[in-house]
């Protein structure tokens, strides 16, 4: 079965710094990938979407690479803010509308 | 900004008994989908729904749940004879064209199962 694999412990950085988080999957091919923001007791909050035949997606301080090979996604989040402290979660869809999220890695920005 | 809607925000049932979480989605999207999310674990897909059809579900979704659009606006997941384990935060999600798009996920539902 599918496996998708996310940092457990958290991340924690300073203000003004790189976030980089990591998604690697196993026994998989899918068609997109998702990151997602998660405050405690709150629902997702989509974030970036990357296709299988993209290499990378920007959007504002967020960029998501995406590794077919490798089978890897990275999620960067530059001049972090402790505004950005969140849970963040990847997504893989195929294209009969079925989703696998990972557990999620918890960011800590400090000032 | 539209936004989906659910309710009750919490629910607390007696294990054996029916429950009916309610969904409101954002009114021109077309799919609509159920996950959960056990406590301190992660999201898990249970059920997509386009047409008036699931278009997929997970082995979570045995007999005991079942999905509806009873009218054009709601969407319902109801869990029958509820357990213990099905203690979780139920979120709703919706989007206009499918899987490839963004997901809007309701606030959730709380459920607890005594």
């Amino acid at each position: 079965s599918q496996k998708i694999e996310q940092n457990s412990e958290a991340l924690n950085i300073q203000e003004g710094k790189t976030a980089t988080l990591t998604c690697n999957y196993t026994n998989y091919s899918p068609a997109y990938l998702q990151w997602y923001r998660q405050d405690p007791g709150r629902g997702p909050v989509f974030l970036l979407l990357i296709r299988e035949n993209e290499k990378e997606k920007r959007k504002e301080r967020l960029k998501v690479t995406f590794d077919t090979t490798l089978k890897q996604s990275l999620f960067h989040i530059t001049a972090s803010q402790p505004a950005d402290s969140a849970t963040y979660l990847c997504a893989l869809g195929n294209n009969f509308n079925k989703f696998y999220f990972g557990s999620g890695t918890k960011l800590n920005v400090k000032p | 900004e539209p936004e989906v809607t659910q309710t009750p925000s919490h629910q607390v049932t007696q294990m054996g008994q029916e429950v009916i979480l309610r969904c409101v989605p954002i009114s021109n999207h077309l799919y609509f989908y159920w996950y959960r999310q056990i406590l301190g674990q992660k999201v898990e897909f249970l059920v997509s729904f386009y047409n008036n059809e699931i278009s997929e579900k997970s082995e979570i979704f045995d007999d005991q749940f079942s999905v509806e659009r009873p009218d054009g606006s709601n969407f319902t997941l109801k869990i029958r004879s509820t357990k213990l384990e099905d203690s979780a935060m139920y979120f709703c999600a919706s989007n206009v064209a499918g899987g490839d798009e963004t997901q809007y996920f309701g606030p959730g539902t709380r459920l607890l199962v005594l």
